[in-house]
């Protein structure tokens, strides 16, 4: 049963700073990875898919990469923004047993100005 | 549509009543997927339909849930025998394929009361 982890559960960092959100998966037979934010009462927004062939997908400040064998995506933020501030979630889709996207409990970031 | 639209936004129903909440996906795309979000949790899959086909209903937690998308397009998640600890957001999502980015509506706030 594939089991998606985040950590840290929260962050609180200076503007500009570099970041880094940790996800894990423990079955690597994935089709995919996706990255999402949810700001407060809001609804779910796609910032990066990976498919499970490929390392790294970047868009902007974004760069997120994907290490099947090792169970790992990591989300990498640069220079951030209080407009970032927002809870990052990491949802892995799995190439047996059906379409299920499993995702992760999130990440909440505050950037501070 | 130009986004994923959920109805209704908010309902409160009493418990053991029948709710429908509604999704309309972005046109022209193929996979339609439901989810449920407890506070500060990640969504937990709970059906994905290809077109028309019901493809999985795995995440379906009872036999009070069911989905369905007649004409490939709009679905209907209905509870029925609606009780106390089916409150949560209900989200819908769509994309053009099944490893495609997936776009989530702002969803729905049930509460069972």
């Amino acid at each position: 049963k594939q089991e998606v982890t985040q950590i840290p559960a929260a962050l609180s960092v200076p503007e500009g700073e570099n970041l880094v959100l940790n996800c894990s998966f423990t079955d690597s037979a994935i089709y995919n990875l996706q990255w999402f934010r949810q700001d407060p009462g809001k609804g779910l927004t796609s910032l990066l898919l990976i498919q499970s062939s490929q390392r790294e997908q970047t868009s902007g400040r974004l760069n997120a990469s994907l290490d099947k064998s090792s169970g790992r995506s990591t989300l990498y933020i640069a220079a951030s923004q209080p407009g970032d501030s927002a809870t990052y979630l990491c949802a892995v889709r799995g190439n047996t047993g059906g379409f299920k996207t499993i995702f992760g409990a999130g990440t909440r970031l505050f950037v501070k100005a | 549509g130009a986004g994923v639209s959920q109805s209704p936004r908010y309902k409160v129903t009493k418990r053991g009543q029948d709710v429908a909440l509604r999704c309309d996906p972005i046109s022209g795309h193929v996979s339609l997927y439901w989810y449920r979000q407890a506070l500060g949790q990640g969504p937990e899959f709970l059906t994905y339909f290809n077109y028309e086909a019901q493809q999985d209903k795995s995440g379906l937690p009872n036999d009070r849930f069911s989905a369905e998308r007649p004409e490939g397009s709009i679905s209907t998640l209905t509870i029925q025998r609606t009780e106390q600890r089916d409150s949560a957001m209900y989200r819908c999502a769509s994309s053009f394929g099944g490893n495609t980015e997936a776009f989530f509506g702002q969803g729905t706030r049930l509460t069972v009361v």
